[in-house]
């Protein structure tokens, strides 16, 4: 199974933005515009933060916010605060309905 | 409010079948679009998806595993099961189920998860 590319890990200090790349090819993310992004804070289940690229689901701060270039997804997180600091899963779907994680990325703030 | 919930054996021996069950509320498994999905997350690894099955009891599944795996759906209990047989020490992990809307592709609601442990 295929796995998208994201960096290992991201830093920043509260109140400056970051973001985080979800890197795939034209099979899986550049073939379609459902990416979206997961939270998990450790020992804790996933959380929807994004999907259909940029969308928030009700309840997620706007601080979040999904774009797509091509083959590449991203995640921004502006004004960084402490509870930011999780890890940061994307997924997307190749040409099948199998679905794509990213091989994660840890925010540490 | 929707709820998901993993039930399952914690142990295994090497070769065993693993059966886990995803107890759901707030929604019904009969209604167009809506999808339970599997995904496991071996200790400090990556989210991994497994399987899933859709309101029309479609199933669909990962190719690098498809041939260990079986799920099915009881519509009338909210339940979803999923079979995975010869297990390994290295299909150690934790176990998800979440619900998974087809219109957006999107796994929108998560179980706690199971923390299944295959020793070698």
């Amino acid at each position: 199974q295929s796995v998208l590319t994201q960096p290992a890990s991201v830093s920043g200090s509260p109140g400056q933005s970051i973001t985080v790349s979800c890197t795939g090819t034209s099979s899986d993310i550049g073939n379609n515009n459902y990416v979206s992004w997961y939270q998990q804070y450790p020992g804790k289940a996933p959380k929807v933060i994004i999907f259909d690229v940029y969308n928030r689901p009700s309840g997620v701060s706007s601080r979040f916010s999904g774009s797509k270039s091509g083959n590449t997804a991203s995640l921004t997180i502006s004004d960084l605060q402490a509870d930011d600091e999780a890890d940061y899963y994307c997924c997307s779907f190749a040409r099948s309905i199998e679905p794509i994680f990213g091989s994660g990325t840890k925010v540490s703030v | 409010q929707v709820t998901l919930k993993e039930s399952g054996p914690a142990l295994l021996k090497p070769t065993q079948t693993l059966t886990l069950t995803c107890d759901f509320s707030g929604f019904s498994l009969s209604t167009s679009g809506m999808c339970v999905s599997w995904v496991r997350q071996s200790p400090g690894k990556a989210l991994e998806w497994l399987a899933l099955i859709d309101w029309d009891n479609d199933k669909y599944y990962s190719a690098s595993l498809k041939t260990r795996l079986t799920i099915s759906k009881d519509t009338s209990r909210n339940r979803v099961v999923l079979a995975m047989t010869n297990m390994d020490p290295v299909d150690t992990a934790t176990y998800y189920c979440a619900r998974y809307h087809f219109t957006n592709n999107v796994f929108d609601s998560w179980g706690q998860g199971i923390l299944v442990t295959v020793p070698s």
